[in-house]
């Protein structure tokens, strides 16, 4: 069954830790996407990739660290320089810069306190 | 840059009837894709309707469509016969054709739009 897991649905840390946020995809997708959703706001672009061992920035980077060493994988570590972490994060993949469909995960609600 | 606005935070309708919600975007390309984004409760992001620029035909998926007015830059959802499962956030969402950026999606703050029965 193809799709895009994010893990754990929900994740509380303490100020101060840095916390990695996971995202996997098995539908052979080649860019991957982390947003950001606040209350009343729409989804803001943190990170991307097109292709592995490559990521580029989005829109709210700073606070935020990506790896993608597999074509699978997209993990995003919260480090503690982020002044606002708590919010609802989604991971989302395309097949390619190309492709206009993103297909999104479940998201992570993440509370820092 | 490009800018995506949804000035309906809030929309209601009766079940079975019809409602339209809102889109305008900002942009100087002239290529270009819009789409409508569902967010239901469980908050999991649901595709419903897609659009390119270059084509002039309004699309249509089932119960939903758009009217897609390039010249206004405005991008508007219709939902007929509206259901008690169509409950939920609504997202506007535009990408671009063009430069490094191309693939990502820039998203309106969204209406929630809720359902009577």
């Amino acid at each position: 069954d193809g799709g895009i897991t994010q893990s754990p649905k929900y994740l509380f840390r303490k100020e101060g830790q840095n916390v990695t946020l996971s995202c996997e995809q098995n539908l052979n997708h080649d860019a991957m996407y982390w947003y950001r959703q606040d209350p009343g706001q729409g989804l803001r672009l943190i990170y991307y990739s097109q292709i592995v061992n490559d990521f580029q920035k989005g829109d709210i980077a700073e606070g935020y660290s990506v790896s993608r060493e597999k074509k699978e994988s997209f993990p995003l570590t919260v480090t503690s320089a982020q002044k606002n972490p708590t919010a609802f994060y989604l991971c989302a993949s395309s097949l390619g810069q190309g492709y206009y469909e993103q297909y999104f995960g479940p998201g992570t609600r993440l509370t820092v306190t | 840059a490009q800018t995506v606005t949804q000035s309906q935070p809030e929309m209601s309708v009766q079940e079975a009837e019809t409602v339209t919600l809102s889109c305008t975007y900002d942009t100087s390309e002239s290529d270009y894709y819009l789409f409508w984004y569902k967010q239901p409760p469980s908050r999991q992001m649901i595709l419903v309707i897609r659009q390119e620029a270059y084509k002039q035909q309004n699309a249509t998926e089932n119960r939903f469509s758009v009217n897609f007015q390039k010249a206004a830059k405005s991008f508007s959802l219709k939902i007929s016969d509206s259901q008690l499962g169509d409950a939920a956030m609504y997202f506007c969402a535009y990408r671009s054709d063009y430069g490094g950026s191309q693939g990502n999606l820039i998203f309106g703050k969204g209406t929630k739009l809720s359902v009577k029965p």
